[in-house]
C-alpha cells in the first residue's frame, strides 16, 4: 500500500537555528498536508500544498511541495521554543480517497 | 469554531472488556476517522467512514469495530480489549472537498 516516510524521526536543535523535516511517498500524491501536535495536545492543521513545485510560507515556516508531487519539506528558520512538537505529514493520493496517509512525524525539541 | 469532541480524555479497562470509545463532530462533515498513536509509529489508521452507515477498513482494524448511525457520531468499539491495546485515540473528521483533517483532544486507553 501506500507509504509516506518521513525523516528525521528526532531533531534536537538550539533555540535560533533551522530546523527541516522531509516526506518521501511511494505514489504519487494529489495534495499533502502538514499538521503540528504540541505536547499533550493533538495534531492541528497546518497548511495544505496542491501544486507541483508549490512553495507556501507562514512567518519562519516554509513548505515545499516537489516537482513530481512525491516529496515535500517544512523548512522553520530560527526556530523558537514555541515551535516544540512533533510535524505531520499527510498524502492524499490521486483517485480522490477519503483518507490521509501520515508520516510518522518528526519530533522537535528546542534548546534555550 | 470547529469542534471534534471524545467522550473522555482518560479512561482505564480491564482486559476482556467491552469498550466504547465515542466522538462527536459540530461541523457536518461527511468524512470521520478513528487513529491510534504509539511512540515511533505515528499516526495508524484503524476505521474510517465517508457516510452514515458506511465504514472502511484502515490499517489495523483487527480487534475493533466501528458505528456510524448519524453523521456527527462515529464510535470505536474494542469487543474484547487486550493489553496490547493501550494506547493514545484520536478521532478526526473532515469535509469531502479539502479532505482537512481535523482531530479531536484524543483519549488515553490503559487496558489493564
Amino acid at each position: 500500500g501506500q507509504q509516506v516516510m518521513q525523516i528525521p524521526q528526532y531533531q534536537h536543535v538550539q533555540e535560533g537555528e533551522d530546523f527541516t523535516t522531509y516526506c518521501n511517498s511511494s505514489t504519487t500524491l494529489s495534495n499533502i498536508q502538514w499538521y503540528k501536535q504540541r505536547p499533550g495536545g493533538h495534531p492541528v492543521f497546518l497548511i495544505q500544498l496542491v501544486k507541483s513545485g508549490e512553495v507556501k510560507k507562514q512567518k519562519r515556516l516554509t513548505f515545499q511541495f516537489g516537482e513530481a508531487k512525491k516529496n515535500s519539506s517544512l523548512h522553520i528558520t530560527a526556530t523558537q521554543t514555541t515551535d516544540v512538537g512533533t510535524y505531520f505529514c499527510a498524502g492524499e493520493t490521486q483517485g480522490g480517497s477519503e483518507k490521509l496517509v501520515f508520516g510518522k512525524g518528526t519530533k522537535l525539541t528546542v534548546n534555550p | 469554531d470547529v469542534k471534534v469532541t471524545q467522550s473522555s480524555r482518560y479512561l482505564v479497562k480491564r482486559t476482556g472488556e467491552k469498550v466504547f470509545l465515542e466522538c462527536v463532530q459540530d461541523m457536518d462533515h461527511e468524512n470521520m476517522f478513528w487513529y491510534r498513536q504509539d511512540p515511533g509509529l505515528g499516526l495508524r489508521l484503524i476505521y474510517f467512514s465517508y457516510d452514515v452507515k458506511m465504514k472502511e477498513k484502515g490499517d489495523i482494524p483487527e480487534g475493533y469495530s466501528v458505528s456510524r448511525e448519524k453523521k456527527e457520531r462515529f464510535s470505536l468499539i474494542l469487543e474484547s480489549a487486550s493489553t496490547n491495546q493501550t494506547s493514545m485515540y484520536l478521532c478526526a473528521s473532515s469535509s469531502g472537498l479539502l479532505n482537512i483533517q481535523y482531530f479531536g483532544a484524543g483519549t488515553r486507553l490503559s487496558v489493564l
